[in-house]
């Protein structure tokens, strides 16, 4: 079975700061990679779909790359309405969510 | 523009069955490009894909919980169930119904709410 992980689990920054997130699958999934974000009491909502697509009015801040096991999301310059919880999402076989990354404020 | 809403009863009884709807507003189920998904959340924790259905009417399922689940469409009333059988406290969650497909492959673009569910007696 396909096992997904995050890191960090967690990351404390600054407004302005660029943010790296990594996501790796146990096995190659292509470019089938998803990565979300979630707010407090809020639905996900989808930021890039196979893995460097940015999901339509997704501001452009947000990057995705990678292809086989690892992927990284990046913030290149963090805003306040960023600070939330990131995963993601592999759909190579059926989906599967990591574990989540929490950005907050330092 | 496409919404989704979940609805059904926030608490559950032990070995009893969860049952929820999810009624699409704003386009068709019926659509061919698109699947729908249920997806949940435990409190505190992370996400966890339950299962999802084709336009078709094929349904793909959580190994983890294939036993349990059942999920169909009601195409007259634009909407989708989901039916998870012998639930335990383990079960209590936020559960979210989700959209994928269309231009958007292997991701959900949009989802409802969430509704939230306790397991208890």
């Amino acid at each position: 079975d396909i096992q997904m992980t995050q890191s960090p689990s967690s990351v404390s920054a600054s407004v302005g700061d660029r943010v790296t997130i990594t996501c790796r699958a146990s096995q190659g999934i292509s470019s089938w990679l998803a990565w979300y974000q979630q707010k407090p009491g809020k639905a996900p909502k989808l930021l890039i779909y196979a893995a460097s697509s940015l999901q339509s009015g997704v501001p452009s801040r947000f990057s995705g790359s990678g292809s086989g096991t690892d992927f990284t999301l990046t913030i290149s310059s963090l805003q306040p309405e960023d600070f939330a919880t990131y995963y993601c999402q592999q759909a190579n076989s059926f989906p599967l969510f990591g574990p989540g990354t929490k950005v907050d404020i330092k | 523009q496409l919404q989704l809403q979940e609805s059904g009863p926030g608490l559950v009884k032990p070995s009893e069955t969860l049952s929820l709807t999810c009624t699409v507003s704003g386009g068709s189920i019926s659509s061919s490009s698109y699947y729908w998904g249920w997806i949940r959340q435990p409190p505190g924790k992370g996400l966890e894909w339950i299962g999802s259905i084709y336009y078709s009417g094929s349904t793909y399922y959580n190994p983890s919980l294939k036993s349990r689940v059942t999920i169909s469409v009601d195409t007259s009333k634009n909407q989708f169930s989901l039916k998870l059988s012998s639930v335990t406290a383990a079960d209590t969650a936020v559960y979210y119904c989700a959209k994928g497909g269309g231009i958007i492959p292997g991701a959900f673009d949009i989802w409802g709410q969430g509704t939230m569910v306790t397991v208890s007696s």
